[in-house]
């Protein structure tokens, strides 16, 4: 079945410095999406990747999407104490001729940032 | 709006014990999810109702049931728990399974079976 890997799994960093969190998948994806949790919350979509190639920001987040749809990225500037938290990545396949296309979640990167 | 509520919150069992997670949207999302989190595993897909009137099997369905009683509410069922169910459920809808849509969770409820 589909795989999605995600790495590292834990991130320590000084505020301001940069982070990035690496997504890759063992079968081409129809798009990709990122999403955030809070320490004791729950996920939040943060935004979604669909063409090869794709870049887009947010502020201090960059999202890439790779030129083959099989890998993805996600790179914070100068993190804040905000920052805090698990960032995962989620993979939609379209299962054979089915319309219903499953996301497949990554393990997560765990981000704390010290002040 | 509230968004999708999962009740309860937190959870103790017995071993053997059975009980029912209970999840509404009030989104009119078609299609329904429930998640268990489990540390350096990410979320994995437990039984997922892509509309109305039909259920599937996810990636770990063992050990669960789930219904769809109307388009809000999908509840998970531990018909007899077991201490590998220790973990955090959550619940989620999206509007249509088959478009790229974000997924909307519910704030969790954390089950510990001893």
């Amino acid at each position: 079945g589909q795989q999605v890997m995600q790495i590292p799994q834990y991130q320590h960093v000084q505020e301001g410095e940069d982070f990035t969190t690496y997504c890759n998948s063992s079968t081409t994806l129809s798009n990709i999406q990122w999403y955030k949790q809070r320490p004791g919350g729950h996920p939040v979509f943060l935004i979604q990747l669909v063409k090869s190639g794709e870049v887009k920001k947010q502020k201090r987040l960059t999202f890439q999407f790779g030129e083959a749809k099989k890998n993805s990225s996600l790179h914070i500037t100068a993190t804040q104490t905000t920052d805090v938290g698990t960032y995962f990545c989620a993979g939609l396949c379209h299962a054979g001729g089915t319309s219903y296309g499953k996301l497949t979640f990554g393990q997560g990167t765990i981000l704390t940032v010290h002040p | 709006n509230a968004g999708v509520t999962q009740t309860p919150k937190f959870q103790v069992l017995k071993t053997g014990q059975s009980m029912t997670l209970q999840c509404a949207q009030d989104m009119n999302h078609n299609s329904m999810y429930w998640y268990r989190q489990d540390p350096g595993m990410g979320l994995r897909l437990i039984y997922y109702s892509a509309s109305e009137g039909t259920t599937d099997k996810g990636e770990v369905p063992n050990g669960y049931n789930v219904s769809r009683l109307n388009k809000r509410e999908f509840s998970l069922r531990l018909e007899s728990a077991a201490p590998s169910q220790t973990s955090v459920y959550f619940c989620a809808s999206r509007v249509r399974g088959s478009e790229n849509s974000p997924l909307h969770f519910g704030n969790g409820t954390r089950l510990t079976v001893t």
